[in-house]
């Protein structure tokens, strides 16, 4: 079955350093992939999704993803985080069998020392 | 414009007593979605909708669990004689499934407590 795997549950960072949180998938051909943020209390926000085209996506908040098909990857960076950063984070990628399926990792939550 | 809303943001009930949670979609997004998120847990598909039918209810977890959708808009998710397992919270998700945008819009959620 496809899948997506966050291999790190939680992530600490320090303020101002760089972020990277990885995402794997399964998938045969070219999927759709997403990167969602929930803060506390809050749904999900999308950040930014790939579907074609230029391998380095840009979001919003200042985060940015690369697809990278060799590695099955999709890893999420930052060049500087704030506190406000601190969330959980989740990857998805389109059920590829399905149009109305999305498939969610498990999350990383990021931690932000001051 | 406005996003997806529900309602109510927070529910305590008793163990078994019925609930009901409502969700408003983006105004002519087709695609309608529930998940439940437990603590510290990740998405659990519970149904999707495409209009106001319901192609897959696959991730109901009982038949205390049930949903409709209304008019392509408003939803409910139902759940009867509640246990306390089901304490989690319930998102909706809406999606225009417009060619390309596969992305899901996601409300903030609704916090059931059963006590």
């Amino acid at each position: 079955a496809q899948s997506v795997t966050q291999p790190d549950i939680h992530i600490t960072v320090s303020e101002g350093a760089s972020l990277e949180l990885r995402c794997n998938y399964s998938y045969g051909a070219t999927p759709y992939l997403f990167w969602y943020v929930q803060s506390p209390g809050q749904g999900l926000q999308l950040l930014l999704k790939y579907f074609s085209g230029d391998t380095l996506v840009q979001g919003i908040k200042g985060f940015e993803a690369e697809f990278k098909r060799s590695q099955s990857s999709f890893n999420l960076r930052k060049p500087s985080v704030h506190w406000s950063d601190a969330a959980e984070y989740f990857c998805a990628v389109k059920d590829q069998n399905r149009d109305d399926k999305i498939i969610f990792g498990k999350g990383t939550r990021l931690h932000i020392l001051p | 414009g406005a996003g997806v809303s529900q309602s109510p943001s927070n529910k305590v009930t008793e163990k078994g007593k019925d609930v009901e949670l409502r969700c408003d979609p983006i105004s002519g997004h087709t695609a309608l979605y529930w998940y439940r998120q437990s603590l510290g847990q990740g998405l659990e598909f519970l149904i999707y909708f495409q209009g106001n039918s319901a192609p897959d209810k696959s991730g109901l977890p009982s038949d205390r669990f049930s949903a409709e959708r209304t008019g392509g808009s408003v939803s409910t998710l139902t759940i009867q004689r509640t246990q306390q397992e089901d304490s989690a919270v319930y998102l909706c998700a809406s999606s225009p499934r417009l060619a390309g945008g596969y992305e899901q819009y996601f409300g903030p959620g609704t916090r059931l407590t059963v006590t």
